[in-house]
């Protein structure tokens, strides 16, 4: 069990729908951050939220909006998407926000924008 | 600009043998390192991590070596197994910060 669980792991949606992205964590972290990774490029990080506060917005278009009701769940909502956001999406978390803290990752939700 | 590259997409190794990764960075305030790994259809798992007061960290058949002065990171693999077949990420974390910058990866495939 990896201890951070994404659904779903596949997702195809046409650029007018609304749907979303669920991640949840169970081990006890109060950091959890959504990563996008996109064909040949490194991790990009999207939001990070701590203590279930935002603390971090990596210059995201508005059509992702995340949500963290608690420390043990991540949303990301997503409308109007583009087919330049078709990629792997993936949610971690880690013990906290500090420094020295490795992050754990979901196996990630792979989105097709049509 | 890439604060953080693997500029070795692919790497094939004889079981038994060393694999060694490679990573290189660009930011002298980078501080603290990490190697994950990830198989096909999973999330990159972490695997072991360093610190830039040490030179050396190992954990089994991993050992991560950093040379700050040349901004080169390593991991070695030995004895390699095919189970080891997968990406590996490195990651690096400036002082004062804790956002991760990672590299592209590098697909180790340890044949049999």
């Amino acid at each position: 069990e990896t201890g951070v669980t994404q659904t779903p792991r596949h997702l195809v949606m046409g650029m007018t729908n609304k749907k979303s992205l669920k991640c949840e964590q169970h081990l006890g972290h109060n950091a959890m951050y959504w990563y996008k990774q996109s064909a040949k490029k490194p991790l990009e990080l999207m939001f990070v939220y701590s203590l279930e506060e935002r603390v971090e917005n990596n210059s995201v278009p508005s059509r992702f909006s995340p949500e963290c009701p608690n420390s043990s769940h991540l949303f990301l909502h997503l409308h109007t998407l583009q087919p330049e956001d078709s990629a792997l999406y993936l949610c971690a978390s880690s013990r906290n926000r500090g420094r020295d803290q490795p992050q754990h990752f979901g196996d990630g939700t792979r989105l097709s924008i049509l | 600009d890439q604060q953080v590259k693997q500029n070795s997409p692919s790497l094939s190794v004889q079981e038994g043998r060393i694999s060694i990764l490679n990573c290189d960075y660009t930011n002298s305030m980078f501080d603290y390192f990490l190697w994950y790994k990830k198989y096909p259809a999973e999330g990159p798992t972490f695997l072991i991590s360093i610190s830039s007061i040490k030179d050396k960290n190992e954990d089994g058949r991993f050992t991560v070596f950093l040379n700050k002065s040349a901004k080169h990171l390593s991991l070695h693999i030995v004895p390699s197994q095919p189970g080891d077949s997968a990406v590996y990420f490195c990651a690096a974390q400036a002082s004062g910060t804790y956002k991760y910058i990672f590299g592209t990866g590098t697909r180790l495939k340890v044949l049999a």
